[in-house]
């Protein structure tokens, strides 16, 4: 069974355009993670949230986490060729230090 | 040399072949996991341990098995290879309150 949910799978888009990428589930997590991954390497740790309705930005990045805890968003504003990869969220159940991992956003932005 | 280091990066095996994916870590985490991802799976959890003395397992141990030498190795074994479990394995390590540290990953294929 798949916790967490990620859309859309794919996304395909122009240099400039701006995008969201959402993690749904219909468990409640402590905290949430968002990480990219490129071809070849492991995920690399962008932002975690924690408090419902919290939001993080990241130079051009900004994280929402949903006010009951069980949702999040992800919105990249002018996205760059450099902002290609695979995003994954990442959900913690109930203070256990294990996370969830969503199926993945796989973006690419042509330039 | 790199934060959590993965050996080998590449192994090709025959089924009913017994082979050990090794981690180890220079971060100074107790937490340390194993994940495998699967296209459209997202990464699922293996086994994780917490301390030297601490083995936990994760959603899909079936066939896996795990050794906890010390604080900074944790290694992966697979003790009758199948072809379902060709993927792409990550060893991870975690201070709660930053998040995963991945290695670089071992892909797998077993013929």
């Amino acid at each position: 069974t798949q916790l967490l949910e990620q859309s859309p799978q794919f996304l395909s888009i122009q240099e400039g355009e701006n995008l969201t990428v959402y993690c749904n589930s219909s468990s409640v997590f402590s905290s949430l993670q968002w990480y990219r991954q490129e071809p070849g390497e492991g995920p690399v740790l962008l932002v975690t949230v924690v408090t419902g309705g919290e939001v993080k930005k990241l130079k051009r990045l900004t994280f929402q986490f949903g006010d009951a805890r069980k949702d999040s968003s992800l919105h990249i504003t002018a996205a760059q060729p450099g902002d290609t990869g695979l995003y994954l969220c990442a959900g913690e159940l109930g203070g256990t230090y294990k996370y969830i991992f969503g199926t993945g956003t796989r973006l690419k932005v042509l330039a | 040399d790199a934060d959590v280091t993965q050996t080998p990066r590449n192994r090709i095996t025959k089924t009913g072949k017994r082979i050990m994916l090794e981690c180890s870590q220079t971060k100074g985490h107790d937490r340390m996991y194993w994940y495998r991802q699967d296209p459209g799976l997202g990464l699922r959890l293996i086994y994780y341990s917490f301390d030297v003395k601490d083995i936990n397992k994760g959603e899909i141990s079936d066939g896996y098995s795990v050794s906890r030498q010390a604080q900074a190795k944790f290694s992966l074994s697979l003790e009758s290879a199948i072809p379902n479990q060709t993927a792409l394995y990550f060893c991870a390590t975690s201070d709660w309150t930053k998040g995963y540290t991945f290695g670089s990953g071992t892909r797998l294929t077993v013929v």
